[in-house]
Protein backbone atom coordinates (compact mmCIF):
# COMPACT_ATOMS: atom_id res chain seq x y z
CA UNK A 1 0.00 0.00 0.00
CA UNK A 2 1.36 3.42 -0.68
CA UNK A 3 -0.66 4.78 1.88
CA UNK A 4 -1.63 8.96 1.16
CA UNK A 5 0.52 10.54 -2.15
CA UNK A 6 0.44 14.01 -3.16
CA UNK A 7 1.96 15.44 -6.58
CA UNK A 8 3.61 17.38 -6.74
CA UNK A 9 6.44 17.41 -4.47
CA UNK A 10 7.98 20.87 -5.22
CA UNK A 11 6.24 23.99 -7.10
CA UNK A 12 6.72 27.67 -8.09
CA UNK A 13 4.42 30.01 -9.08
CA UNK A 14 3.86 33.33 -9.62
CA UNK A 15 1.20 35.84 -7.96
CA UNK A 16 -1.62 35.16 -9.92
CA UNK A 17 -1.00 31.92 -11.31
CA UNK A 18 -3.42 28.99 -10.66
CA UNK A 19 -2.46 25.17 -9.73
CA UNK A 20 -3.90 22.16 -8.45
CA UNK A 21 -2.55 20.23 -5.54
CA UNK A 22 -3.01 16.01 -5.74
CA UNK A 23 -3.61 13.84 -3.23
CA UNK A 24 -5.21 10.10 -3.16
CA UNK A 25 -5.01 7.45 -0.53
CA UNK A 26 -5.66 3.59 -1.05
CA UNK A 27 -6.54 2.64 2.47
CA UNK A 28 -10.29 3.18 1.77
CA UNK A 29 -10.35 5.56 3.77
CA UNK A 30 -13.96 8.00 4.35
CA UNK A 31 -12.55 11.29 5.59
CA UNK A 32 -9.82 13.36 4.09
CA UNK A 33 -8.15 16.41 5.20
CA UNK A 34 -5.77 19.54 3.48
CA UNK A 35 -3.12 21.60 5.48
CA UNK A 36 -1.00 23.90 5.64
CA UNK A 37 2.31 23.82 7.50
CA UNK A 38 3.90 27.19 8.15
CA UNK A 39 7.14 27.53 10.95
CA UNK A 40 5.61 28.05 14.23
CA UNK A 41 1.93 27.61 13.18
CA UNK A 42 2.01 24.23 13.19
CA UNK A 43 -0.44 22.41 10.58
CA UNK A 44 -3.62 24.58 9.86
CA UNK A 45 -6.91 22.62 8.66
CA UNK A 46 -7.55 24.31 5.13
CA UNK A 47 -10.61 22.43 3.84
CA UNK A 48 -11.79 18.54 4.97
CA UNK A 49 -14.26 16.05 3.35
CA UNK A 50 -15.67 13.93 6.02
CA UNK A 51 -17.02 11.34 3.54
CA UNK A 52 -17.30 11.35 -1.01
CA UNK A 53 -19.21 13.97 -1.71
CA UNK A 54 -19.04 16.25 1.25
CA UNK A 55 -16.49 19.02 1.86
CA UNK A 56 -16.35 21.64 4.72
CA UNK A 57 -14.42 24.63 5.28
CA UNK A 58 -11.38 24.20 7.85
CA UNK A 59 -9.36 27.21 9.69
CA UNK A 60 -7.88 28.96 7.00
CA UNK A 61 -10.06 28.42 3.37
CA UNK A 62 -9.60 31.79 1.92
CA UNK A 63 -7.99 31.53 -1.38
CA UNK A 64 -8.19 27.92 -1.53
CA UNK A 65 -11.17 25.47 -3.22
CA UNK A 66 -11.14 21.64 -2.98
CA UNK A 67 -13.18 18.84 -5.22
CA UNK A 68 -13.63 15.45 -3.25
CA UNK A 69 -13.21 13.32 -7.30
CA UNK A 70 -14.03 10.28 -5.32
CA UNK A 71 -13.49 8.40 -2.77
CA UNK A 72 -9.38 7.98 -2.79
CA UNK A 73 -8.67 11.18 -4.34
CA UNK A 74 -8.50 14.83 -2.73
CA UNK A 75 -7.58 17.87 -4.47
CA UNK A 76 -7.15 21.45 -3.45
CA UNK A 77 -6.69 24.04 -5.87
CA UNK A 78 -5.12 27.69 -5.61
CA UNK A 79 -7.14 29.93 -8.14
CA UNK A 80 -4.92 32.83 -8.17
CA UNK A 81 -1.79 32.12 -5.93
CA UNK A 82 -0.71 34.46 -3.48
CA UNK A 83 2.63 34.91 -1.78
CA UNK A 84 1.38 34.68 1.95
CA UNK A 85 0.32 30.97 0.37
CA UNK A 86 3.31 30.01 0.35
CA UNK A 87 3.84 26.76 2.90
CA UNK A 88 4.21 23.20 2.45
CA UNK A 89 0.88 21.48 1.83
CA UNK A 90 -0.07 18.42 3.95
CA UNK A 91 -2.82 16.38 2.59
CA UNK A 92 -4.44 13.31 5.15
CA UNK A 93 -6.86 11.01 5.53
CA UNK A 94 -8.71 8.48 8.23
CA UNK A 95 -11.19 5.99 8.45
CA UNK A 96 -13.96 7.20 10.02
CA UNK A 97 -14.48 10.85 12.22
CA UNK A 98 -17.53 10.05 13.75
CA UNK A 99 -16.86 6.76 15.90
CA UNK A 100 -14.33 6.56 18.13
CA UNK A 101 -11.00 8.05 18.29
CA UNK A 102 -9.10 8.41 14.83
CA UNK A 103 -5.55 8.48 13.28
CA UNK A 104 -4.84 10.62 10.24
CA UNK A 105 -2.33 9.11 7.76
CA UNK A 106 -0.27 11.84 6.42
CA UNK A 107 1.01 12.05 2.71
CA UNK A 108 4.62 13.48 1.86
CA UNK A 109 3.68 17.50 1.41
CA UNK A 110 3.78 19.59 -1.19
CA UNK A 111 6.67 22.16 -1.34
CA UNK A 112 5.01 25.41 -2.96
CA UNK A 113 6.50 28.39 -3.32
CA UNK A 114 4.66 31.65 -4.67
CA UNK A 115 7.16 34.67 -6.17
CA UNK B 1 -6.16 32.17 17.91
CA UNK B 2 -4.66 29.29 18.59
CA UNK B 3 -6.56 26.94 20.70
CA UNK B 4 -3.56 24.44 21.73
CA UNK B 5 -0.18 26.08 22.77
CA UNK B 6 2.94 23.98 22.75
CA UNK B 7 6.01 24.86 23.99
CA UNK B 8 9.25 25.17 23.74
CA UNK B 9 9.37 25.66 20.21
CA UNK B 10 13.09 23.99 20.29
CA UNK B 11 15.03 22.10 22.43
CA UNK B 12 18.31 20.19 22.80
CA UNK B 13 18.98 17.31 24.57
CA UNK B 14 21.87 15.13 25.52
CA UNK B 15 22.01 11.54 24.36
CA UNK B 16 20.08 9.30 27.08
CA UNK B 17 18.61 12.45 28.53
CA UNK B 18 14.76 13.33 28.86
CA UNK B 19 12.88 15.75 26.26
CA UNK B 20 9.58 17.27 27.37
CA UNK B 21 6.85 19.06 25.68
CA UNK B 22 3.87 20.77 27.01
CA UNK B 23 1.09 21.82 25.76
CA UNK B 24 -2.27 23.52 26.78
CA UNK B 25 -5.84 23.99 25.63
CA UNK B 26 -8.42 26.39 25.98
CA UNK B 27 -11.52 24.05 24.82
CA UNK B 28 -12.95 22.01 27.21
CA UNK B 29 -14.99 19.71 24.81
CA UNK B 30 -11.20 18.01 23.79
CA UNK B 31 -11.53 14.22 24.07
CA UNK B 32 -8.90 13.11 21.92
CA UNK B 33 -4.94 14.47 22.38
CA UNK B 34 -2.35 12.63 20.16
CA UNK B 35 0.76 13.83 19.75
CA UNK B 36 2.47 13.17 16.01
CA UNK B 37 6.30 13.02 14.83
CA UNK B 38 7.39 14.85 11.62
CA UNK B 39 10.85 14.09 10.18
CA UNK B 40 12.75 16.22 7.96
CA UNK B 41 10.91 16.07 4.58
CA UNK B 42 8.06 13.85 6.04
CA UNK B 43 4.58 14.20 6.84
CA UNK B 44 3.71 13.34 10.60
CA UNK B 45 3.16 10.21 11.73
CA UNK B 46 1.09 9.31 15.16
CA UNK B 47 2.97 8.73 18.16
CA UNK B 48 1.00 8.43 21.22
CA UNK B 49 -2.25 9.47 22.24
CA UNK B 50 -4.74 9.71 25.40
CA UNK B 51 -8.11 10.44 26.10
CA UNK B 52 -8.91 12.64 29.35
CA UNK B 53 -10.00 9.50 31.37
CA UNK B 54 -6.59 8.34 32.16
CA UNK B 55 -3.87 10.69 33.19
CA UNK B 56 -0.84 8.86 32.03
CA UNK B 57 -0.13 6.57 29.19
CA UNK B 58 3.10 5.17 27.97
CA UNK B 59 4.14 3.45 25.09
CA UNK B 60 8.00 2.50 25.28
CA UNK B 61 10.36 5.19 26.49
CA UNK B 62 7.00 8.05 25.47
CA UNK B 63 4.72 8.93 27.78
CA UNK B 64 2.08 11.02 27.70
CA UNK B 65 1.06 12.56 30.72
CA UNK B 66 -2.33 14.45 31.28
CA UNK B 67 -4.03 17.31 33.88
CA UNK B 68 -7.32 17.72 33.00
CA UNK B 69 -8.12 20.80 35.16
CA UNK B 70 -5.43 22.48 34.65
CA UNK B 71 -6.07 21.74 31.08
CA UNK B 72 -2.63 20.83 30.07
CA UNK B 73 -0.50 17.59 28.77
CA UNK B 74 3.01 16.91 28.01
CA UNK B 75 4.30 14.59 26.43
CA UNK B 76 8.04 12.87 27.92
CA UNK B 77 10.75 11.55 25.80
CA UNK B 78 12.86 8.84 28.03
CA UNK B 79 16.34 7.90 27.22
CA UNK B 80 16.31 10.24 24.43
CA UNK B 81 18.28 8.95 21.50
CA UNK B 82 19.64 11.20 18.22
CA UNK B 83 16.73 8.81 16.22
CA UNK B 84 14.48 10.67 18.12
CA UNK B 85 15.75 13.95 16.84
CA UNK B 86 12.79 15.33 14.57
CA UNK B 87 9.75 18.10 15.03
CA UNK B 88 6.51 16.78 17.63
CA UNK B 89 3.11 18.58 17.40
CA UNK B 90 0.66 17.71 20.37
CA UNK B 91 -3.15 17.82 19.07
CA UNK B 92 -6.40 17.80 19.89
CA UNK B 93 -10.19 17.22 18.62
CA UNK B 94 -13.46 16.35 19.57
CA UNK B 95 -16.33 14.05 18.13
CA UNK B 96 -18.78 16.63 18.56
CA UNK B 97 -16.56 18.85 15.87
CA UNK B 98 -15.90 16.00 13.30
CA UNK B 99 -13.03 14.59 14.96
CA UNK B 100 -11.04 17.45 13.57
CA UNK B 101 -7.69 17.95 14.67
CA UNK B 102 -6.29 21.60 16.10
CA UNK B 103 -2.89 21.38 16.29
CA UNK B 104 -0.21 23.26 18.70
CA UNK B 105 2.80 24.99 16.90
CA UNK B 106 5.42 22.12 17.15
CA UNK B 107 8.94 21.56 18.91
CA UNK B 108 12.18 20.98 16.94
CA UNK B 109 14.02 18.27 19.29
CA UNK B 110 17.17 18.12 18.61
CA UNK B 111 19.01 15.02 20.77
CA UNK B 112 22.85 15.15 20.75
CA UNK B 113 24.91 12.11 20.78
Amino acid sequence: NAGVTQTPKFQVLKTGQSMTLQCAQDMNHNSMYWYRQDPGMGLRLIYYSASEGTTDKGEVPNGYNVSRLNKREFSLRLESAAPSQTSVYFCASSRNPQGGTDTQYFGPGTRLTVL
Amino acid sequence: QQQVKQSPQSLIVQKGGISIINCAYENTAFDYFPWYQQFPGKGPALLIAIRPDVSEKKEGRFTISFNKSAKQFSLHIMDSQPGDSATYFCAASTKAAGNKLTFGGGTRVLVKP
